[in-house]
């Protein structure tokens, strides 16, 4: 089945590491994907991770992926107030629609 | 480059009013996508396009969604009639590689 799972909230403190993590069920997802959502707007495109990779560093983000275990965490390092938004994990399962998690809320304190 | 357009940006009708969206996406982009989003879920595929024909409309509820891009660029989305549970976020997303979505801000339905 097609599901993706993620804890809906997390808070830190400006200057700490947030790590946000999601579970995946289809093992034929060719790439898996982090989107931010900022109040009343669309869906940014973070990043994304080939399938067949283990980690992908991208400035002050990372991504894991732990395919055995179907288990995705994005790490934003030095995270700022700017960075509160809405994170949304997803799978393409068959290489066109997203599937995504429900979104975790990230709250960033001063 | 320009980003993917929708419009209107917020709507509010009453139940079994009709209703349509539109969008333009990324130039270049063959395929196009209509994402739900419900307050407090995460968005879900309503149709796909590839070009101006359906790759995917297996969530769509046909019985009052319908949506069309008849030369392959824009798009329009029509909801007839709207119910309660309508309500919710349209966003369109739209690429050239099918490994990069992009998105649009979305329009923001509400049916009273």
């Amino acid at each position: 089945g097609e599901d993706v799972e993620q804890s809906l909230f997390l808070s830190v403190r400006e200057g700490d590491s947030s790590v946000i993590n999601c579970t995946y069920t289809d093992s034929s997802s060719t790439y898996l994907y982090w989107y931010k959502q900022e109040p009343g707007a669309g869906l940014q495109l973070l990043t994304y991770i080939f399938s067949n990779m283990d980690m992908k560093q991208d400035q002050r983000l990372t991504v894991l992926l732990n395919k055995k275990d179907k288990h995705l965490s994005l790490r934003i390092a030095d995270t700022q107030t700017g960075d509160s938004a809405i994170y949304f994990c997803a799978e393409n399962p068959q290489g066109g629609k997203l599937i995504f998690g429900q979104g975790t809320e990230l709250s960033v304190k001063p | 480059e320009a980003g993917v357009a929708q419009s209107p940006r917020y709507k509010i009708i009453e139940k079994r009013q009709s209703v349509a969206f539109w969008c333009n996406p990324i130039s270049g982009h063959a395929t196009l996508y209509w994402y739900q989003q419900i307050l407090g879920q995460g968005p879900k595929l309503l149709i796909q396009f590839q070009n101006n024909g359906v790759v995917d409309d297996s969530q769509l509820p046909k019985d009052r969604f319908s949506a069309e891009r008849l030369k392959g660029v824009d798009s329009t989305l029509k909801i007839q009639p709207a119910k309660l549970e309508d309500s919710a976020v349209y966003l369109c997303a739209s690429s050239f590689y099918a490994a990069e979505q992009f998105f649009g801000p979305g329009t923001r339905l509400t049916v009273l």
